[in-house]
């Protein structure tokens, strides 16, 4: 069983564009959760999807950030307009109920040059 | 937002030695994790606690539910070089409506010398 699989590994984005981070969950996971990481930092929560719907966004910036969890494919984290300060590791978890023990994938590490 | 005080911030040991790290909150939890994050990868959970005074073990490492439900600590027996990265804790906040979301300290970083 395939583990949480997020691609690309690594992102380097000119400022101003857009990036889009790829996440597939674990194989009979329907619950998906995006957190963000800043340099020596814990990670945040952003956002928490369920197949179509996305049941909890208080983490994530109101402006230029979004998220879906579409019926079919991998869920998708989308950063219009990118930032320097949207430079960070970005982790997608996913759990079979919308239960605390996810399993986090390998991240992307997003660099806004 | 809510904070996770972690502490140390690292931690320089030398192979064979014991390891003991703390996370602590003014907020009640009512779940604490440990998880192992090694270069260029995501979090891998170690233990997971959901009673206040639970201790429970993974080989050697153990962990501990404080009783005021307000810390938690990890301890690493006999250290060896693989023991080598970032420990976090993650907690969940009591409360109804989010049992999903995760609340994560700044970690400690082991470094384990041969």
């Amino acid at each position: 069983n395939a583990g949480v699989m997020q691609n690309p590994r690594h992102l380097v984005r000119r400022r101003g564009q857009e990036a889009r981070l790829r996440c597939s969950p674990m194989k009979g996971h329907s619950h998906v959760y995006w957190y963000r990481q800043l340099p020596e930092e814990g990670l945040k929560f952003m956002v928490y999807l369920q197949k179509e719907n996305i049941i909890d966004e208080s983490g994530m910036p109101k402006e230029r950030f979004s998220a879906e969890f579409p019926k079919e494919g991998p869920s998708i984290l989308r950063i219009q307009q990118v930032v320097r300060g949207d430079s960070a590791a970005y982790f997608c978890a996913s759990s079979p109920l919308p239960i605390r023990e996810a399993f986090f994938g390998q991240g992307t590490r997003l660099t806004v040059v | 937002g809510q904070q996770l005080n972690q502490s140390p911030q690292s931690m320089f040991i030398q192979e064979g030695e014991d390891v003991s790290m703390n996370c602590t909150s003014s907020s009640i939890f009512n779940t604490w994790l440990w998880y192992k994050q090694e270069p260029g990868e995501g979090p891998v959970l170690l233990i997971a606690l959901y009673k206040a005074g639970e201790l429970t073990s993974n080989g050697r490492l153990t962990a501990q539910f404080g009783i005021t439900r307000k810390d938690s600590f990890l301890n690493i027996s006999a250290s060896i070089p693989s023991d080598v990265g970032i420990y976090f804790c993650a907690g969940q906040l009591e409360g109804g409506g989010s049992n999903y979301k995760l609340t994560f300290g700044k970690g400690t970083l082991l470094t384990v010398n041969p």
